[in-house]
């Protein structure tokens, strides 16, 4: 069975510091990796995926992950926090066993602080 | 222009009553997907058409009947509603099922049973 986990609920940080959500996927098949983003009462916006490419995937707003199949994890980073990052964040896997499903994880909440 | 498009966004009903929600996309894929976003953010998805044919139906309450007229359009049809059935239903396309392709979400449908 595919499965996600975001092993953070919520994550803290002051403007212009580090990012990190943490996310690690459990998969029999291949994997597709997806970070998703929902700011308040909006949908959900694509901020970067790997499909068997590079590992380093570089997205939107200045995100990137790394995606590591040894440690199946597929972390999302970006360097400085803006106020505008405050929002929450989704792991999505997809596998070749079962490509017309997403499988998302519980979600990470970021906060920026001033 | 927006790619994923669904009507209503707020919809407050009572229980017992009959409700649809709509949905179309303008970016020519060929497959379709109702998600549903419970209270804690949790998304799973519902069904997935691909070029209008069932593709997969994820357990959901008979109660649900989606109807795609054409390629463009994925609308769900809630009958009898109950107050569970209160969450944010999203629509979302894909180009096909293929395990790169991205999925793009609408806005979501925000559902309140009273």
């Amino acid at each position: 069975a595919q499965s996600v986990t975001q092993l953070d609920s919520h994550v803290s940080v002051s403007e212009g510091t580090p990012v990190l959500l943490r996310c690690n996927y459990s998969s029999s098949y291949s994997p597709s990796l997806f970070w998703y983003v929902q700011h308040p009462n909006k949908g959900l916006q694509l901020l970067l995926k790997y499909t068997s490419a590079a590992t380093l995937v570089k997205g939107i707003n200045g995100f990137e992950a790394e995606f590591k199949k040894s440690e199946t994890s597929f972390h999302l980073t970006k360097p400085s926090a803006h106020m505008s990052d405050a929002a929450e964040y989704f792991c999505v896997v997809r596998t070749s066993y079962n490509t017309d499903k997403l499988i998302f994880g519980t979600g990470t909440r970021l906060q920026v602080f001033p | 222009d927006t790619a994923v498009s669904q009507t209503p966004k707020y919809l407050v009903t009572q229980m017992g009553n009959d409700k649809s929600i709509k949905c179309e996309q303008n970016l020519g894929h060929d497959t379709m997907y109702w998600y549903k976003q419970d209270s804690k953010k949790f998304l799973k998805i519902m069904f997935s058409y691909n070029n209008k044919e069932l593709i997969i139906n994820e357990t959901v309450p008979n109660r649900f009947s989606p109807k795609s007229p054409d390629k463009a359009h994925l609308n769900l049809h809630i009958n009898s509603l109950e107050l569970g059935d209160s969450a944010v239903y999203f629509c979302a396309s894909s180009l096909d099922p293929g395990i790169g392709n991205t999925i793009y979400f609408g806005e979501g449908s925000w559902l309140t049973v009273v």
